[in-house]
């Protein structure tokens, strides 16, 4: 089974903090993402990786950063984070070919004051 | 440019009765269709697809959608719903334009009554 794992489920900031949020998949993809879900809007794309230390911006990458070391490794960073940034984030793999699935971990949800 | 509209953001069926749930889709070319659903406190998980071939597709717990083309929908139904269905489903597509990403809906809460 595809496993992506996300580092915790829950996380509270302060605004200004900066925020690491480490995502982790075991199935050798090279495609990984990072989504935004937030109630009545769906999953917005922030920031998409197609192999290590390439990256493309998503839909709403403003305020966003990420970082991708290694193939298994993907991190997004709140530089400082705002309390608009207070959400739920999914982490996904995979997606590669047109109808391949893309897995999704847990979540964190983000709460920043 | 490709877009998805989920039509209801709350549904609530009874135990036992049928699940419709709506998927319209914007496309300017073939698209590919996905159906993920979220139990409470977890991610998401692919409950079906469409690529090509048979437009209608049968999916994990029951579920299946059919590819109209015609009516640019791709509806998600159950014959009997279960208290274990409730959950948020979230209608996706993909296409050649942007190869690599899934445009979701907004969503649709799936409340079951006893």
């Amino acid at each position: 089974d595809v496993k992506v794992t996300q580092s915790s489920r829950y996380l509270v900031k302060r605004t200004g903090e900066k925020v690491f949020l480490e995502c982790v998949q075991d199935m050798d993809h090279e495609n990984m993402f990072w989504y935004r879900q937030d109630p009545g809007l769906g999953l917005r794309l922030i920031y998409f990786s197609y192999d290590v230390k390439m990256k493309e911006k998503g839909d709403i990458p403003e305020g966003y950063s990420v970082s991708r070391e290694k193939k298994e490794r993907f991190s997004l960073i709140l530089e400082s984070a705002s309390t608009n940034q207070t959400s739920m984030y999914l982490c996904a793999s995979g997606g590669e070919g047109l109808t391949d699935t893309q897995y999704f971990g847990p979540g964190t949800r983000l709460t920043v004051l | 440019a490709q877009s998805v509209t989920q039509l209801g953001s709350h549904v609530s069926v009874s135990e036992g009765a049928l699940v419709l749930l709506r998927c319209n889709y914007s496309s300017s070319v073939p698209p590919y269709l996905f159906w993920y659903v979220q139990y409470p406190n977890q991610g998401l998980q692919l409950l079906l697809k469409y690529t090509t071939g048979a437009t209608l597709v049968k999916g994990i717990n029951g579920f299946e959608a059919e590819f109209k083309k015609s009516e640019t929908s791709f509806h998600l139904t159950k014959p009997s719903a279960h208290m274990s269905d409730a959950a948020e489903y979230f209608c996706a597509v993909r296409g050649l334009a942007s190869s690599y990403k899934l445009i979701f809906g907004s969503g649709t809460r799936l409340l079951v009554r006893p």
